[in-house]
């Protein structure tokens, strides 16, 4: 159980072009997700958190008209990158937190390249 | 501000113990965990520490004392497939907010 899926793997796009990343709880209702950036050799940054049916919280720091979260039901949150320039290319990666458990599990990345 | 350090690097030979040093400061402190993460893959949950003492789980033990913004993570019998990073990260008020160390790089030695 506890298993956390994103969609697609890997993107590459254009610079000035928007990429939308999507999350998923497979088989468990999440009313917190997680958006995290992580540069190479470098640990994880937290950049949002999503909340169900609210607007998502950003840390300082995160331009939050640039990288605009959704999170529209209780097993999917959407981050979406928008005008894409070469510096966002990163490893985004989300996580979600089953109710009554301490421990996020996180889903296997989305690894982005902006030409 | 919140603050997480744990060593950059460390070398072990297989077989051997291993124990990874994390220290924090940290306000509105709700739990420490340890994620194991290997190149290019996302984190792993390892533990969970809440209470004061040591957590055992198979080959891996953390140990945790609030007091002192302590923690360790305790590798036993170590094989080739434990050299990955380790990443010590501090739970933050109730929302579920996590804060992550900059991670260990463990490399094992045959």
């Amino acid at each position: 159980g506890a298993v956390v899926s994103q969609h697609p793997s890997w993107v590459i796009c254009k610079s000035g072009t928007s990429v939308k990343i999507e999350c998923r709880s497979l088989d468990f209702q999440a009313t917190t997700m997680f958006w995290y950036r992580q540069f190479p050799k470098q640990s994880l940054m937290l950049m949002a958190t999503s909340n169900e049916g609210s607007k998502a919280t950003y840390e300082q720091g995160v331009e939050k008209d640039k990288f605009l979260i959704n999170h529209a039901s209780l097993t999917l949150s959407t981050l979406t990158v928008t005008s894409a320039h070469p510096e966002d290319s990163s490893f985004y990666i989300c996580s979600a937190r089953p109710s009554g458990r301490g421990e996020q599990f996180f889903g296997p990345g989305t690894r982005l390249t902006v030409l | 501000g919140q603050n997480i350090d744990q060593p950059t690097e460390m070398t072990a030979t297989e077989g051997a113990i291993v124990q990874i040093n994390c220290t924090y400061q940290t306000s509105g402190f709700n739990g420490l965990f340890w994620y194991q993460q290997h190149a290019g893959e996302a984190p792993t949950f390892l533990s969970y520490n809440v209470l004061d003492g040591l957590e055992e789980k198979g080959r891996f033990s953390s140990f945790l004392s609030r007091s002192k913004g302590y923690s360790y993570l305790l590798l036993k019998e170590l094989q080739m497939k434990d050299s990955a990073s380790y990443l010590c990260a501090v739970g933050i008020g109730q929302g579920g907010k996590l804060i992550f160390g900059q991670g260990t790089e463990l490399s094992v030695k045959p």
